[in-house]
């Protein structure tokens, strides 16, 4: 079975710092799929970023970016220029290729950006 | 308007009550699931289903069921709710595996379920 491990529950910047949350995770699979999911406080799950396990190359979407370490089963999420509206539970999840298609997430980190 | 959407929003209700939620999806996918949100814990799947007739448990399927009522619609049950089934519960749906999209999971608004 797959597990999903979040090691920081809390976290907390400065407005327009860069920030950067910690994965782990454990499989025996070759072939998956990574995900960063937020939770701001409207509760709403909201997909940030995948990364494909094949692909070598870290997933980068606007100020978001991973540092993907597939030898070490680490999957790391920065926040660059971080803002206000990035409060929120994030949530790293990992979905193994083909299959059920079932996320498994970590416990999640809570993220707070202050002014 | 919402692709997935989940009634009720929120609930209160009492230790032995039958209590339905309903999850609707205007995103013509196949698949759908039911997750579950604890503090400390994240989200666990309770059920998923591949279609009408296929219907599997996830990882903590006891004390709850389902039904797929169509392909749109996919609600859960507690049969008789006790107070640590108190969560919020997800649904999201996905595309059958195999085509373009296929590891992405599309969430519902969630539900806020409190049973005193």
């Amino acid at each position: 079975a797959q597990t999903v491990t979040q090691s920081q529950p809390e976290m907390s910047v400065q407005e327009a710092e860069t920030v950067t949350l910690s994965c782990t995770y454990d499989t025996s699979e070759n072939n998956y799929y990574l995900f960063w999911y937020k939770q701001p406080p409207s509760r709403q799950m909201i997909l940030v970023i995948r990364q494909e396990a094949y692909k070598q190359q870290n997933a980068t979407e606007n100020r978001f970016s991973v540092n993907f370490q597939k030898a070490a089963k680490s999957f790391s999420l920065k926040i660059s220029d971080s803002q206000l509206g990035d409060t929120a539970m994030d949530f790293c999840a990992f979905m193994k290729h083909g299959g059920a298609q079932k996320l498994v997430f970590g416990q999640g980190t809570r993220l707070t950006i202050n002014p | 308007d919402a692709d997935v959407t989940q009634t009720p929003r929120n609930r209160i209700t009492k230790t032995g009550k039958r209590i339905m939620l309903e999850c609707s999806q205007t995103k013509g996918h196949d698949r759908m699931y039911w997750y579950r949100q604890d503090p400390g814990l994240g989200l666990r799947l309770i059920y998923y289903s591949f279609d009408v007739k296929d219907i599997n448990k996830g990882e903590i399927s006891d004390g709850y069921s389902v039904s797929r009522q169509a392909q749109a619609k996919f609600s859960l049950s507690l049969e008789s709710a006790i107070p640590n089934q108190t969560a919020l519960y997800f649904c999201a749906t996905s595309v059958a595996a195999g085509g373009p999209g296929t590891d992405t999971q599309y969430f519902g608004p969630g539900t806020r379920l409190t049973v005193l």
